[in-house]
């Protein structure tokens, strides 16, 4: 199956400050990139649907301005949090969808776990 | 995009097959069955998909009802790797605002 990679796969950082994660699209172009979010013991919630070269769309609840995305590339997608507070702790997973003759697939990267002190 | 319902949890014996089901029964004619799984602290894990017949690949097979209100992922030989979250999601095929939404899943549980 197709690779999605995140960068970094952990991260610790002090409260207010601001953390970048990295995800790419390995062996594949992904026009729309997804950004998730999971607490522990719970599933995972949609944050933003980001397609190359334009604004990310944000569900309802998600701030855009705190959770920047950057889609800059058919292969790399970025998900900055700024100001970070120890309630944006979280395990953070992005996706890439590939476009097939039969049906879309979506592809999931290891994630990345975020912890705010 | 339809909703889905799974039990909450399963055990399966390891070596033995591991029959996951799904009830989508406001399943939509061009809406596609897809199965991921998610072990723990890592990312979910694409599965496989169908949209009328039964379809199989090397990780397993899903089995489609013919009125396509259910649905079985198998895996035929359950190993200890295999124990995760599976979650059994229906989408459209098209569409610029299709995405997979998560619900609570199965937890599959392979016993030694």
């Amino acid at each position: 199956g197709a690779v999605v990679s995140q960068h970094p796969s952990r991260v610790i950082c002090k409260s207010g400050t601001s953390v970048k994660i990295e995800c790419r699209s390995l062996d594949f172009q992904a026009t729309t990139m997804f950004w998730y979010r999971q607490f522990p013991k719970q599933s995972l919630m949609l944050m933003a649907t980001s397609n190359e070269g334009s604004k990310a769309t944000y569900e309802q609840g998600v701030e855009k301005d705190k959770f920047l995305i950057n889609h800059a590339s058919l292969t790399l997608s970025t998900l900055t949090v700024t100001s970070a507070h120890p309630e944006d702790s979280s395990f953070y997973i992005c996706s890439a969808r590939t476009d097939s003759l039969w049906g879309d697939t979506q592809y999931f990267g290891p994630g990345t776990r975020l912890t705010v002190l | 995009d339809a909703k889905t319902t799974q039990p909450t949890s399963m055990d399966c014996a390891e070596g033995r097959a591991a029959n996951l089901p799904c009830n989508h029964s406001t399943i939509s004619g061009n809406e596609y069955v897809y199965w991921y799984r998610q072990i723990h602290s890592q990312g979910p894990q694409y599965i496989i998909h169908g949209l009328k017949n039964n379809e199989t690949n090397e990780m397993a097979s899903l089995i489609i009802t013919e009125d396509r209100k259910s649905s079985t992922l198998i895996l035929p030989h359950a190993t200890l790797r295999d124990t995760a979250v599976y979650y059994c999601i229906v989408l459209f095929s098209s569409g610029s605002a299709r995405q997979l939404t998560f619900g609570s899943g199965t937890q599959l549980t392979v016993l030694p």
